[in-house]
């Protein structure tokens, strides 16, 4: 069955450090693959996506590119502020069945 | 952009009882989809409703139930509540555009059993 696996948090960072939340998938065929944030109390947020082999979707400056050599789908951002402290979940869409499944998510922690 | 919808935002509920969450839909949408987010984990599955039909489920028992109406708003139906059913209740709505979907999430209920 279709599967993520995300690095376990939480991440704490300090304001402007780089970022890197790992994500890897196993699914069959070819899934679309997507990144969501979770602000404390909130639904999930759409934060970017991307459909086949190659693909970097980006947002608000985060950006991650769609590796299928290595089923990854690592998210990134250079340089990042308080205001994205918050909960990241990586998941996958495979499209014969219509359904996200998520990784476990992973805390972020930035200080000023 | 999300423009999903949900009641109520918060509910406490017994063991044993019965709960029925709403859900409204994007416009343009014609899908929705339930997952059950247990607090510290990723959302689950439940199942998804398309054009009034369900359209796939994920591992949850025959007491998690719902509907679809014809402006595809939906229902979320548990019985029989179990205290392992507190949870925030997500409802994401889509359609398939260009062989693609992408899923837009409300901003959940979040049930408490006692």
């Amino acid at each position: 069955g279709n599967s993520v696996t995300q690095m376990e948090g939480p991440v704490t960072l300090s304001e402007e450090a780089f970022l890197t939340i790992n994500c890897t998938y196993t699914a069959t065929g070819y899934p679309s693959l997507f990144w969501y944030v979770q602000y404390p109390g909130e639904g999930l947020q759409l934060l970017l996506k991307a459909t086949k082999a190659d693909d970097k979707g980006s947002n608000k400056g985060f950006e991650a590119t769609y590796r299928k050599e290595t089923t990854s789908f690592h998210l990134e951002k250079g340089s990042v502020q308080v205001s994205d402290s918050a909960v990241y979940f990586c998941a996958l869409m495979d499209m014969g069945r219509r359904a996200l499944t998520f990784g476990s998510g992973t805390r972020l922690q930035v200080q000023p | 952009e999300t423009g999903v919808t949900q009641s109520p935002t918060h509910l406490i509920k017994t063991r044993g009882q019965q709960v029925t969450l709403r859900c409204s839909s994007q416009s343009g949408h014609n899908t929705v989809s339930w997952y059950q987010q247990a607090l510290g984990q990723g959302p689950q599955f439940i199942f998804q409703y398309y054009r009034e039909e369900e359209n796939g489920r994920g591992n949850f028992p025959p007491r998690f139930s719902g509907l679809q109406f014809p402006n595809y708003s939906s229902e979320l139906n548990v019985n029989a509540l179990e205290l392992d059913d507190s949870a925030l209740y997500l409802c994401a709505s889509s359609s398939v555009f260009g062989g693609q979907e992408t899923q837009y999430f409300g901003p959940g209920t979040r049930l408490l059993v006692l």
